[in-house]
């Protein structure tokens, strides 16, 4: 079974600038989130998705950020325009709807803004 | 605001001891825990998940949660220079789909 893929992997912008990330999770997994890591804290939930829906979007600077999940499976996260305080990993999870636990994480895309 | 409290460490372990890792939650509502490794420069990858009160063994690891002082360990058994890694603990509510992380300990095995 394949696992979560993202895309870039690394992303390297000067603030201002836009940047979009992509997500393709484990197939048939309902459930999609992304997360922000900054070095040396835990994943911070931005938003999360149960099929093409959002479900919870409390976390995400919406001024910046947005996120679309098409169709019920991929996903884009987008930034526009980039701060410094953005650079960060972007994680995104994926699970299998209700009833299972477990999120399965994608490799992350590293961004540095400059 | 729900928290996730873990020491960030680094833990220094010897191989071949026990390794402890410690985490506490604010939320009495909280009902199931994980906890995630995290390579340097990996994503997290999940060692175990609890939601009873008491241990849960599997292979070399050991979670133990206690509800009533809002407690959740793991334990690592004849630690392994591999398990030099960050562990992240993570709660979630019944309803809510939603992991809430610490901001994880660095644990080094230290050969």
């Amino acid at each position: 079974e394949a696992g979560v893929a993202q895309s870039p992997r690394y992303k390297i912008i000067e603030k201002r600038q836009s940047v979009a990330f992509w997500c393709n999770p484990i197939s048939g997994h309902a459930t999609l989130y992304w997360y922000q890591q900054i070095l040396g804290q835990g994943p911070k939930l931005l938003i999360q998705f149960q099929n093409n829906g959002v479900v919870d979007d409390s976390q995400l600077p919406k001024d910046r950020f947005s996120a679309e999940r098409l169709k019920g499976v991929d996903s884009t996260l987008k930034i526009q325009p980039a701060k410094l305080e953005d650079s960060a990993v972007y994680l995104c999870a994926s699970r299998a709807g209700q009833g299972y636990q477990t999120q399965y994480f994608g490799p992350g895309t590293r961004l540095l803004v400059l | 605001q729900k928290e996730v409290e873990q020491n960030s460490g680094p833990l220094s372990v010897p191989e071949g001891a026990i390794a402890s890792l410690n985490c506490t939650y604010s939320d009495r509502g909280s009902q199931s825990f994980f906890w995630y490794r995290q390579y340097s420069g990996k994503s997290p990858e999940l060692i175990m998940s609890i939601y009873s009160n008491g241990d849960k063994e599997d292979g070399r690891f050991t979670a133990q949660l206690n509800k009533a002082s809002q407690y959740v360990s793991l334990l690592i058994r004849d630690s392994q220079p591999s398990d030099s890694a960050t562990y992240l603990c993570a709660e979630n509510q019944p309803g809510n789909e939603k992991l809430t992380f610490g901001t994880g300990t660095r644990l080094t095995i230290i050969p």
